[in-house]
């Protein structure tokens, strides 16, 4: 099974409130990333990161803010939720460190479901 | 967008059938991975196929990739019940000016195959 962890598994919290999503690999995975996905949509990548202290906006405009101070840890936080901000967050790693990058694929969490009322 | 398109969005069938699941891309890729996605959860890794493979297999996953047609397929043979989720294609585009390491992946929305008993 997956060494990738997020938590909370579901998270309900009123609308301003400050929330952190944790995301832990224990794979030593350069790569680290956070998808937003909505119920029977695809996923679109709102963060990146390839290795410490290096993160980078994805394709999908967000609020949101991550942070790779650990090589095993990828947080994003987001400092004001709104309703909008309801929706199914997937982290991922990829990537060993060795061999082409091209012939790795993702290991995802089990994600967190976000609901902002 | 790179963005790869699945086809059918939605395909049910009767346990021991085959399912055929088809995605197209629109850009030059590195890479093409199969992910399913069971309700709620994260999505699994289930194949890649590199852009100078023709087909792959795995246990009773077939994957075909036609780099002329920008298409591939994932056929499921002997389908189960358990086989029931959602099965994405995304693609890990060559990105011109930054080289093709940074394995970045592009989902589609995914076909729903449901197998009954």
């Amino acid at each position: 099974e997956a060494d990738i962890y997020q938590t909370p598994r579901y998270l309900v919290i009123g609308t301003g409130k400050k929330i952190t999503l944790e995301c832990s690999q224990t794979m030593g995975h350069d790569k680290m990333y956070w998808y937003q996905q909505d119920p029977g949509m695809e996923l679109h990548l709102i963060h990146y990161s390839y290795g410490v202290n290096s993160t980078e906006k994805g394709d999908l405009s967000s609020e949101s803010t991550v942070s790779r101070i650990r090589t095993e840890h990828f947080p994003l936080t987001l400092e004001s939720a709104r309703p909008s901000h309801t929706s199914q967050y997937l982290c991922a790693s990829s990537y060993p460190g060795t061999g082409n990058p091209s012939n790795y694929g993702y290991t995802f969490g089990s994600g967190t479901r976000l609901t902002v009322v | 967008s790179q963005q790869g398109e699945e086809d059918p969005q939605a395909l049910s069938i009767q346990e021991g059938e085959n399912a055929t699941m088809n995605c197209s891309y629109k850009t030059s890729i590195n890479n093409l991975q199969w992910y399913r996605q069971n309700s709620g959860r994260g999505l699994v890794h289930l194949i890649l196929i590199r852009s100078n493979e023709r087909e792959k297999h795995s246990g009773r996953l077939r994957v075909t990739l036609d780099t002329s047609k920008k298409s591939s397929s994932l056929l499921i043979t002997a389908s189960r019940a358990a086989d029931t989720a959602s099965y994405f294609c995304a693609t890990d585009a060559v990105r011109l000016g930054r080289g093709s390491t940074l394995g970045r992946l592009y989902f589609g929305r995914g076909t729903q195959l449901t197998v009954w008993p």
